[in-house]
């Protein structure tokens, strides 16, 4: 079974400051996408990052980018120039076909 | 342009009861899915339908049960209530086919309370 480990349940940060959140995931499928959500206290999630497992280039999204490791199973995320804003819950997800597995999440704290 | 809608936003049942939740995706989006969120907990995938046809579910019990409308707006049904149904649970839609790679948007979720 697919299952997606966040081992860091707490993260802080200082602002402007860069942040790495961890991510692991078990699969045996070769092609499925990754990606990273973002969910602040009002609840909505949002998207912040995508990642096709077949493309070897890392995705980057502004401030956010991915360190995507195909054979060890792993998918960081990279927060660089920390805003308070940024502060959330933040969803590692792996997605194939009719499937989606979420980790457990990562609360991340930013310090003015 | 409207996001993701769901009603009600809170919900207070006891068990046994039965209850509906409803979702309405974005214009367009002809995919929903579902998820159960506990607290402190990652969503779990519940159901996700596209073109009014379950394309994929979770490893929830049959008390589970949801369908999509003509209009693509979708109702997710839970009969015989448990405490460990108290959740919050999520509706997300996607403009892109029937697959659940490609980005979700969420809506604002019901809290479901069960005592």
């Amino acid at each position: 079974a697919q299952t997606v480990t966040q081992s860091q349940p707490e993260m802080s940060v200082q602002e402007a400051e860069t942040v790495t959140l961890s991510c692991t995931y078990d699969t045996s499928e070769s092609d499925y996408y990754l990606f990273w959500y973002k969910q602040p206290p009002s609840r909505q999630m949002i998207l912040v990052i995508r990642q096709e497992a077949y493309k070897q280039q890392n995705a980057t999204e502004n401030r956010f980018s991915v360190n995507f490791q195909k054979a060890a199973k792993s998918f960081s995320l990279k927060i660089s120039d920390s805003q308070l804003g940024d502060a959330a819950m933040y969803f590692c997800a792996y997605g194939y076909d009719n499937d989606m597995r979420f980790g457990a999440g990562t609360r991340l704290t930013v310090k003015p | 342009d409207a996001g993701v809608t769901q009603s009600p936003t809170h919900l207070i049942k006891t068990r046994g009861q039965q209850v509906t939740l409803r979702c309405s995706p974005i214009s367009g989006h002809k995919s929903v899915s579902w998820y159960q969120q506990v607290l402190g907990q990652g969503p779990q995938f519940i159901f996700q339908y596209y073109e009014k046809e379950e394309r994929g579910r979770g490893n929830f019990p049959d008390r589970f049960s949801a369908r999509q409308f003509p209009n693509y707006s979708s109702e997710l049904n839970v009969n015989a209530l448990l405490l460990g149904d108290s959740a919050l649970y999520l509706c997300a839609s996607s403009a892109v086919g029937h697959s659940l790679d490609n980005e979700q948007f969420f809506g604002p979720g019901t809290r479901l309370t069960v005592l």
